[in-house]
Parts: structure tokens; sequence; C-alpha cells
């Protein structure tokens, strides 16, 4: 079966500080990868996908890049955070296709003091 | 471009009571709808998807392609049932995102 991860689950970073939180499937090939980040009262904003290795799609301007170096790793990085960076991530895969189901990960609690 | 809106951002009902938790979309071609939950301190998963016409957990939701809705439905709410939902709109082909409405919680009250 399939498996998704995230890491780390809580994460505590200073403003100006570096960010990697990585994403990995587990049981498949060639998945979808997708970036979110969920907020109170704004839902889930989508942030960033993948199709496929080295291919990355931005939805949203901002701090923040993701990049797919292996197949089923899916990271997503910032070079200086800021304080609005603070969130809750979400990593999240489909098989593509004709499958739209997406499957999320534990997700990643973010907090930039 | 495609929209999908929740309009209610707290649902509260009593135990026993009926729940609609509404959504309505916008795309011009032909939807896949989904409703996500996210129960309290759990990752958030798939509850149904308009293809498969199930019941899950007592949930129902039908597909109204006139009002562009994907209401969901359950005749007797439990406490169990509170948590947050989503709604999700994806195109026929599946390489491109989902995209979510901003949620729902749903607060079932003993």
């Amino acid at each position: 079966s399939q498996t998704i991860h995230q890491w780390p689950a809580t994460l505590v970073q200073p403003v100006g500080s570096p960010l990697s939180l990585e994403c990995t499937v587990e049981g498949t090939s060639n998945p979808n990868l997708y970036w979110y980040r969920q907020a109170a009262g704004r839902g889930l904003q989508l942030l960033f996908y993948s199709v496929g290795i080295g291919q990355i799609s931005s939805e949203v301007p901002q701090n923040l890049s993701a990049s797919r170096p292996q197949d089923r790793q899916f990271i997503l990085s910032s070079k200086k955070l800021l304080l609005s960076d603070s969130g809750f991530y979400l990593c999240a895969w489909t098989r593509g296709g004709l499958y739209n189901e997406q499957y999320f990960g534990p997700g990643t609690r973010l907090t930039v003091t | 471009a495609q929209r999908v809106t929740q309009p209610e951002k707290l649902l509260s009902v009593f135990k026993g009571a009926p729940v609609e938790l509404k959504c309505n979309y916008s795309y011009s071609g032909s939807p896949e709808l989904f409703w996500y939950v996210q129960y309290s301190r759990q990752r958030l998963q798939l509850l149904l998807r308009h293809i498969s016409r199930e019941s899950i957990k007592g949930f129902t939701a039908d597909l109204n392609k006139g009002e562009t809705s994907f209401h969901l439905k359950k005749p007797f709410a439990q406490e169990e049932d509170s948590a947050m939902y989503y709604c999700a709109l994806g195109k026929s082909s599946g390489n491109t995102p989902l995209v979510f409405g901003k949620g729902t919680r749903l607060s079932v009250i003993a």
C-alpha cells in the first residue's frame, strides 16, 4: 500500500533562518506531488505541484520554493523565513493520469519566531 | 476559472439532527467532486467522491449540475462527525491540482 511521510512534524525557526521540509511517498511510482499551506478560515492554499522529477509549478509567488530531486521526494524550502511563513504545511500525492484523488501527509507545523 | 465555494465557516447542529454542508462550484467542463474531512489530530482524508455514488459514515452527496452544487448530507448527526470538511473540484484529467473550498467546521452538540 502507499504511504506518505512528512518531517519534521513540528518546527520552530527564527526569522531569517533557512527552511527545509521533506515529503516522501512509498509504494507508488511517478506520483503527482503537492505542497499546501492550511490556515484557519483560509482553507487549503496550493503552493507548488509537480508532475515529475525536476518539474515544479508555482501557484503563489512568495518566499518559498520547491524541488523534486527524486521521483517520490518533494522538498519545500526557504532561504530566509518570514513571520508570515508560519503555518501548517501539507504534502499530498495523487496517481495522476485520470486519477484526481489526493492523499495527504500528516503535516508540519511551522512557527517562525 | 475553477472555484469552490463553501458558504459556511462554521455549522453547529445537535446530535441526531440532519446535517447539510453546502458546496457550490464553478467550472465550465465536466467536474469531478470530492469531500475531504479532517478530524481532530488526524490527517486530511478523502470522505467520498461523486463518481462512486456511495455513502460513507452515513454521508451522501449528489452532484447537481444544474445548480452546480455538491452538498454533503447526513440524516442524523453524531458527535464523532465533528470535524473540518472541505469540498474539492477536479478536472477530468488528473494532472492538475484539485481546487479546494475554504472548509466548513462542523460541530455536533450532544
